[in-house]
């Protein structure tokens, strides 16, 4: 059981606008901690998507996004490409577990 | 170019000890805090442990704590993993991670800005 609640998949169309939520609590998200994100494309190490809730590291595309609003954030991702398909897991920080935490992860599926 | 390289994963019995390595290149290796997080097949990311600039202080996962030991050598750019007492359950995928720490709005925040390739540990009779 992940400290952060990620729907387990999420699946659009090529074209189309996909959104993964992360759900953390008080001690985490709502605390205020930034939310991160990373995709993990398959048989590779996950790498940096999103940070500091909203950044992108250079490299990544505009057409990902963050948002985070009271304990939850999300990950959108605009005009879906094939190659988006992967997992995708946040990762924030939580005081009550002085640790790291991650989010289950979601797999993306691109139809 | 940052590279983490890990090094030292394998198949080994339960109850058995494995040393994995993590050599970093291309940064000031003793400026960052470093971790390792573990993929268990078909599962997700789970933080394991992390250490700070000088290896005074570490810090693990429940599921861990007694039986792993993280250390590191500034000198030689090199992050360890002792492990043992290892079961089952610690069958994964390990990844040494760079530590990225930034202050905002009176709290700390972390992100890992830099992953190794992993190490398969497959613990098994």
């Amino acid at each position: 059981q992940s400290v952060l609640t990620q729907p387990p998949s999420v699946s659009g169309a090529p074209g189309q606008r996909v959104t993964i939520s992360c759900t953390g609590s008080s001690s985490n998200i709502g605390a205020g901690y930034d939310v991160h994100w990373y995709q993990q494309l398959p048989g590779t190490a996950p790498k940096v998507l999103m940070y500091g809730d909203t950044n992108r590291p250079s490299g990544v595309p505009d057409r990902f996004s963050g948002s985070k609003s009271g304990t939850s954030a999300s990950l959108a991702i605009t005009g879906l490409q094939a190659e988006d398909e992967a997992d995708y897991y946040c990762q924030s920080y939580d005081n009550n577990l002085s640790a790291v935490v991650f989010g289950g992860g979601t797999k993306l599926t691109v139809l | 170019e940052v590279q983490l390289v890990e090094s030292g994963g394998g198949l080994i019995q339960p109850g058995g000890s494995l040393r994995l390595s993590c050599a970093a290149s291309g940064f000031t290796f003793s400026d960052y805090w470093m971790h390792w997080v573990r993929q268990a097949p078909g599962k997700g990311l789970v933080w394991v442990s992390r250490i700070n600039f000088d290896g005074s202080e570490s810090r693990y996962a429940d599921s861990v704590k007694g039986r792993f030991t993280l250390s590191r050598d500034n000198a030689k750019n090199t992050l360890y993993l002792q492990m043992n007492s290892l079961r089952a359950e610690d069958t994964a995928v390990y990844y040494c991670v760079r530590d990225y720490g930034y202050s905002g709005h009176k709290l700390w925040h972390k992100y890992f800005d830099y992953w190794g390739q992993g190490a398969l540990v497959t613990v098994s009779s």
